[in-house]
């Protein structure tokens, strides 16, 4: 166990519906990040937040949104789903980027 | 800008051979530098990490790598292949992002297979 929590471990939904993905950083973490992986675009960086603030967005999509709460744990809200949205959304906690990142073990989403 | 090239998406080994993994970065600044292995279904963990001080990094597994400046390199190695090191390996720099904002950049990942 990491200590970063992901939730649900699988998802399998249909085109056009809105699904949420949730991330539970390790203790102490205050900034969350979010990356996609799939097989044909690898590890992406989607987007970064510290302490409930946006610092820095990826290759994410416009009807792709996240948010981070006050209790740390954050939030990736994916709409309008294709069939090319079928990837591993793994989400990373850290308590600075110069220490690395803990990985939780990710979301499989599949839209079918 | 800091960025990471990995050498050979995949790599074949027989067991009990070295594994070497080659990760080339470019940075205009002093690097911090990482490896992560992703097992098959899971997330990425943690290998070992090149902060400053000592040039050869201990990992777990018995992974090593070694921060070459004046090559711009961080390879991993390891002496004997084990077929429960199968996995995808990735290679990260610390990246400035804008202002004081700090994020991984990672490889694109080399798949290693070890055969019997």
């Amino acid at each position: 166990d990491s200590g970063v929590t992901q939730t649900p471990k699988h998802l399998i939904t249909a085109t056009g519906q809105r699904v949420t993905l949730r991330c539970s950083p390790r203790s102490g973490d205050l900034s969350v990040y979010w990356y996609q992986q799939s097989l044909d675009q690898g590890l992406q960086f989607l987007i970064h937040y510290y302490n409930g603030e946006e610092r820095a967005k990826g290759n994410i999509l416009e009807r792709f949104s996240a948010q981070q709460f006050p209790d740390l744990h954050s939030e990736l809200n994916l709409s309008s789903l294709e069939l090319g949205d079928s990837a591993l959304y793994f989400c990373a906690s850290s308590v600075g980027a110069v220490y690395g990142y803990t990985f939780g073990s990710g979301t499989r989403l599949t839209v079918v | 800008a800091q960025s990471v090239t990995q050498l050979g998406s995949h790599v074949s080994v027989s067991e009990g051979a070295l594994v070497l993994l080659r990760c080339n970065y470019s940075s205009s600044v002093p690097p911090y530098l990482f490896w992560y292995v992703q097992y098959p279904n899971q997330g990425l963990q943690l290998l070992l990490k090149y902060t400053t001080g000592a040039t050869l990094v201990k990992g777990i597994n018995g992974f090593e790598a070694e921060f070459k400046k004046s090559e711009t390199s961080f390879h991993l190695t390891k002496p004997s292949a084990h077929m429960s090191d199968a996995a995808e390996y990735f290679c990260a720099v610390v990246r400035n992002s804008g202002g004081s904002n700090y994020k991984l950049t990672f490889g694109k990942g080399t798949l290693l297979t070890v055969n019997p």
